[in-house]
């Protein structure tokens, strides 16, 4: 059984392009996470959702844009991909902000 | 703005031996601390977390503690396996309730057979 699950899990794309990601969590929680681990393998978060609320807005681009259609799932779709934009996107869920969390096995993206 | 940091970034100990990993942070109004363990290609594995009010946490042969007046918390493992060989990250979250996970660059550690 999948807690955290992602799609795809492997991303290669041209700049320029728009592409978006999935996340689905069947472990009931109420809050979602985006996080991006770049070549230097350091996590920062991007996003949080709280029942589907916007909680927390990293200082993140605008081609950035996180989905929650329901709580369990958490989309992020990405504009006008740049070369800086390959890294690793990890989702996590948690209960509620502030409880422990748990990761999805992450997306690697990289733009030619 | 709170900064977390791993010391050693990276550690090599023969299979068997008791080890510790360090983690510091700068602003003790932290409201719980997570223990990851990350293995290469893959996603995050949740150890131990600890809340702002508890000293430690057990799991297994994982040992987590906890000291927000010196901003510090250590992970000890115990007797070492080659298959704890994982990059080993710790992060917190400041009082808030915002889930907001600051993380450190990790240790990387490999135990020898």
């Amino acid at each position: 059984d999948t807690a955290v699950s992602q799609t795809p899990k492997y991303l290669v794309t041209q700049m320029g392009n728009d592409k978006s990601i999935k996340c689905e969590q069947n472990l009931g929680h109420d809050t979602m996470y985006w996080y991006k681990q770049d070549s230097k393998k350091f996590l920062k978060i991007m996003f949080s959702y709280n029942n589907k609320e916007l909680i927390i807005n990293e200082t993140v681009p605008n081609r950035f844009s996180p989905k929650s259609p329901d709580k369990a799932h958490l989309n992020l779709h990405i504009n006008s991909l740049e070369l800086g934009d390959s890294a690793v996107y990890f989702c996590a869920s948690s209960r509620q902000g502030g409880r422990e969390q748990f990761f999805g096995p992450g997306t690697r993206l990289t733009v030619l | 703005k709170q900064e977390v940091t791993q010391i050693p970034a990276a550690l090599s100990v023969p299979e068997g031996e008791n080890l510790v990993l360090n983690c510091s942070f700068t602003d003790s109004a932290i409201y719980n601390l997570q223990w990851f363990r990350q293995d290469p290609g893959k996603g995050l594995t949740s150890l131990l977390l600890i809340q702002s009010s508890q000293r430690e946490q057990t799991s297994g042969r994982l040992n987590a503690s906890l000291d927000k007046s010196s901003g510090r918390s250590t992970l000890y493992i115990a007797a070492s396996q080659p298959g704890d060989s994982a990059t080993y990250l710790c992060a917190d979250q400041l009082t808030g309730n915002t889930g907001k996970l600051i993380f450190g660059q990790g240790t990387t550690l490999q135990v020898k057979p």
